[in-house]
Formats: C-alpha cells, sequence, structure tokens
C-alpha cells in the first residue's frame, strides 16, 4: 500500500514569505508527527497528533510555526514569515497510534530553504 | 534538550566487523526504537524494545536495553557496505506517544 507522501518535496522561498507544507500519512494511522531535521543534525520533534486529541504542540519553536490536521487525516504545517534559520528538511511521519504497533512510518520529507 | 543521545557520533569499520552504538535517555520510558536513516531509504524502522524487555534481535541486529542505567545498545553483527547510514534511538516519554530523536551515530562501512 501507499506509504506517508509529502509535498513539495523541495521549496525554495524568500525570507519573510509564508510557506505550506502537506503530509498524507498512511490511511488508517491516527497518530501524525511532525519532525524538523537540519544538516548533519538529528530530529527535532515539532508537533504529534492523536486521533480527535488536541495536538501535543510542545516542539513548535515560534508562533511563526502551526499546524492542522483535517479529518484526521492530511495535515499541513504553516510557517509564517520565513526566517533563515527555518531552513532545514521537514519530515512527517504517521503509526497506528494508540493502542497499536508504535512504529513510524517516515515520508520522503520537504526541503525548505529560506534565502 | 534531547531525551536520548547516541554515542559515538561517528563509526568507521570493515565489512564483516560488528557496529556497536549506544543511546542514553534520561526519564522512563514505555519502549525504546532504533531507526536507520540513508539518502536512498530516508527513515526507516528498525526494532523496538520494550521497557520490560532486556534483549531483542531481528536478523543481524541485536538491541539491548538497560532501564537502571538509562541506556540501550544496537550491535550489527557481520557489517555490510550497505548498512553504511546513521543510526537514531527514539524514546517515548512514559504515559505518553510522544518520541524524542536522539542525535543519531554515523556508521560508515568500508568494503
Amino acid at each position: 500500500g501507499a506509504g506517508v507522501s509529502q509535498s513539495p518535496s523541495n521549496k525554495v522561498t524568500e525570507k519573510g514569505k509564508d510557506v505550506e507544507l502537506r503530509c498524507d500519512p498512511i490511511s488508517g494511522h491516527t497518530a501524525l508527527y511532525w519532525y524538523r531535521q537540519s544538516l548533519g543534525q538529528g530530529l527535532e520533534f515539532l508537533i504529534y497528533f492523536q486521533g480527535n486529541s488536541a495536538p501535543d504542540k510542545s516542539g513548535l519553536p515560534s508562533d511563526r510555526f502551526s499546524a492542522e490536521r483535517t479529518g484526521g487525516s492530511v495535515s499541513t504545517l504553516t510557517i509564517q514569515r520565513t526566517q533563515q534559520e527555518d531552513s532545514a528538511v521537514y519530515l512527517c511521519a504517521s503509526s497506528l497510534g494508540a493502542g497499536g504497533p508504535l512504529e513510524q512510518y517516515f515520508g520522503p520529507g520537504t526541503r525548505l530553504t529560506v534565502t | 534538550s534531547q531525551q536520548g543521545e547516541e554515542d559515538p557520533q561517528a563509526l568507521s569499520i570493515q565489512e564483516g566487523e560488528n557496529a556497536t552504538m549506544n543511546c542514553s535517555y534520561k526519564t522512563s520510558i514505555n519502549n525504546l526504537q532504533w531507526y536507520r536513516q540513508n539518502s536512498g531509504r530516508g527513515l526507516v524502522h528498525l526494532i523496538l524494545i520494550r521497557s520490560n524487555e532486556r534483549e531483542k534481535h531481528s536478523g543481524r541486529l541485536r538491541v539491548t536495553l538497560d532501564t537502571s542505567k538509562k541506556s540501550s545498545s544496537l550491535l550489527i553483527t557481520a557489517s555490510r557496505a550497505a548498512d553504511t547510514a546513521s543510526y537514531f534511538c527514539a524514546t517515548d516519554a512514559a504515559g505518553t506517544y510522544k518520541y524524542i530523536f536522539g542525535t543519531g551515530t554515523r556508521l560508515k562501512v568500508l568494503a
């Protein structure tokens, strides 16, 4: 079956512009995660959605970052007024969530470059 | 701060040798997972070990968990050039499904 997909695969934007990154999780997965990975670094947790519960936003680095998940499926990560330090690969992952196997399945990522 | 920290940061070995990498974490966990990341396949789940388990095997992989020391190790036996990748541990905060990834170990297997 289809894995986690993300779009766009690459995004170049000018400083100060807003960007939207999209994630399509695996069908039936109730948990969805967003991470950020800078070049040569580990993964930085951003936000976690589980079913209809309130998301865990504790990893969002500033109020310029927001995310939503519509209908318990597709998620959009929005970065407003982008800064050069926002340049990174943004990874989305999904898992079966509460009560199921906890392995996360990752998408290929969106490489964001802010010029 | 990171929940998990891997060590060493980088490791270079010859094909056929074993590779061991370690992960330390800070708070109580429900389970710990290891992931591999390479340029070809992105991030892939390798193995999950629960807090009540001490050792787990999967093919050439062996994972141990010592909850008293808050540490885990990943052993790759008879390494291959294709094992060249970065390896990350991920731990949950007990009672949640939020996972925190470590900084990773970059493994290079020389043919």
